[in-house]
């Protein structure tokens, strides 16, 4: 049958403001975490990343918060521009071993954020 | 250095045509994904390779397959389109002992 797209969760605020994007993931023996930020038209762009040891990342006018109790995690983006405008996507990675030993990272991905920011 | 490539950026099939999107990267990543993105959807995993000379199924590949020609690429086949593959496309490349993965620009695919 044909796949019905969901609707993705949307943000929107006044430039200037402080945006929190919040993402909840599915798996505690998830060890690294990703933010990326992905443009109309465009591929997905690396933001910033976390490891499960970490409850708190910072970057230029970005920060993730991990929340393994709750299995959450947040970006929060200080000073919000027009130019933040895009979808926002949480990955979480899982190592997992192949035939042969070796391991390889797994990322699941989220469905998304829209952020919108008003000038 | 372009970093992750992709051709082509956007293709027109009719059901039934046979077509191969390219990858390339210049970072010398060994391991390299295809993904499938639809409205409303994450990102769902087709293919990958660990390593040059490997290639491993994710969670959607029918329909698809892979060849890890080198290092540096990575390419797609439809070998009979079908509508249900209309979708954006992308390769992402991850360097061993780091877990983000890079993204290229995309291709886009409409399925007739």
């Amino acid at each position: 049958g044909e796949n019905v797209g969901l609707h993705l969760p949307t943000l929107s605020v006044q430039e200037g403001d402080n945006s929190i994007i919040n993402c909840a993931y599915s798996n505690s023996a998830s060890d690294y975490f990703i933010w990326y930020k992905q443009e109309s038209g465009k591929g997905p762009q690396f933001i910033i990343d976390i490891r499960s040891n970490m409850d708190k990342r910072q970057g230029q006018r970005v920060t993730v918060l991990l929340n393994k109790t709750v299995k959450h995690l947040s970006l929060q983006i200080a000073a919000t521009q027009p130019g933040d405008s895009a979808v926002y996507f949480c990955a979480e990675n899982i190592n997992r071993l192949r035939a042969g030993g070796t391991s390889y990272g797994k990322l699941t991905f989220g469905q998304g954020t829209i952020l919108t920011v008003h000038p | 250095n372009a970093g992750v490539t992709q051709t082509p950026k956007f293709q027109v099939l009719k059901t039934g045509q046979s077509m191969t999107l390219q990858c390339a990267q210049d970072m010398n990543h060994n391991s390299m994904y295809w993904y499938r993105q639809d409205p409303g959807m994450g990102l769902r995993l087709i293919y990958y390779s660990a390593s040059e000379g490997t290639t491993d199924k994710g969670e959607v590949p029918n329909g698809y397959n892979v060849s890890r020609l080198n290092k540096r690429e990575f390419s797609l086949r439809l070998e009979s389109a079908a509508p249900s593959q209309t979708s954006v496309y992308f390769c992402a490349t991850r360097s061993s002992g780091q877990e983000t993965q890079y993204f290229g620009p995309g291709t886009r695919l409409l399925v007739l």
